[in-house]
């Protein structure tokens, strides 16, 4: 079956930085998208990885291992508006997007 | 340029009850998506468009039903409402359905009793 892993929650201190992990397992892969959650809202895109490697964008990157299945999200100088649930999705071969339960993540002064 | 529509906001509805959950987008994109949301869960997708007058089973279907009758709408009803699909429904769009990044709606929140 298809897969993705992320930590169900994360504890962080404002300026500080954290790294959200995600690992997948997916019939075929065509990229890797990484979406921000503020509660009671919608997902937002922050980032889409589809070659291996490091995509930095402001104080957020995202990083990607295709022979690894494996992805992390890193945010930097973090501030208290940071506080949200970050999703991991996949597109399977089918051009499906497989999405994680997604990381919520918490900023502490 | 507003995006996703979605309406209503948030519905309370008594199982059994037939309800449409609509979906706008004006960004005239091909592809369309409709997505459940539950705690501790990933979206889930229910049924998606790729382009105007064709529509697809996604992972949940059952007891959903979606219609694109043209580029801008799609909505999604439930015909016989059950308390399981008590959730939060997000409808999304990418200009193309592929590996284009999708755009959500503000989400509608039902509550079935």
């Amino acid at each position: 079956g298809q897969n993705i892993d992320q930590p169900t929650e994360m504890t962080a201190t404002e300026g500080a930085i954290v790294q959200i992990n995600c690992t997948y397992q997916t019939s075929g892969f065509n990229g890797l998208f990484w979406y921000q959650q503020h509660a009671g809202e919608a997902p937002t895109f922050l980032s889409y990885n589809v070659l291996d490697g490091l995509e930095e964008k402001g104080r957020f990157s995202s990083f990607l291992s295709r022979s690894k299945g494996y992805s992390y999200l890193l945010l930097k100088e973090l501030q208290m508006k940071d506080s949200a649930s970050y999703l991991c999705a996949v597109t399977d071969s089918n051009y499906q997007l497989i999405w994680g339960a997604g990381t919520k993540l918490i900023i502490k002064p | 340029i507003a995006g996703i529509t979605q309406a209503p906001t948030s519905q309370i509805l008594a199982a059994g009850r037939r309800m449409t959950l609509r979906c706008t987008q004006d960004m005239r994109h091909n592809a369309m998506y409709w997505y459940r949301q539950d705690l501790g869960l990933g979206l889930r997708l229910i049924h998606y468009s790729n382009t105007a007058g064709t529509t697809g089973k996604g992972e949940v279907p059952d007891g959903y039903s979606v219609s694109r009758a043209n580029t801008d709408d799609f909505p999604l009803t439930l015909a016989s409402a059950v308390p399981s699909q008590t959730s939060v429904y997000f409808c999304a769009s990418s200009d193309r359905a592929t590996t284009d990044t999708q755009y959500f709606g503000p989400g509608t929140r039902l509550t079935v009793l």
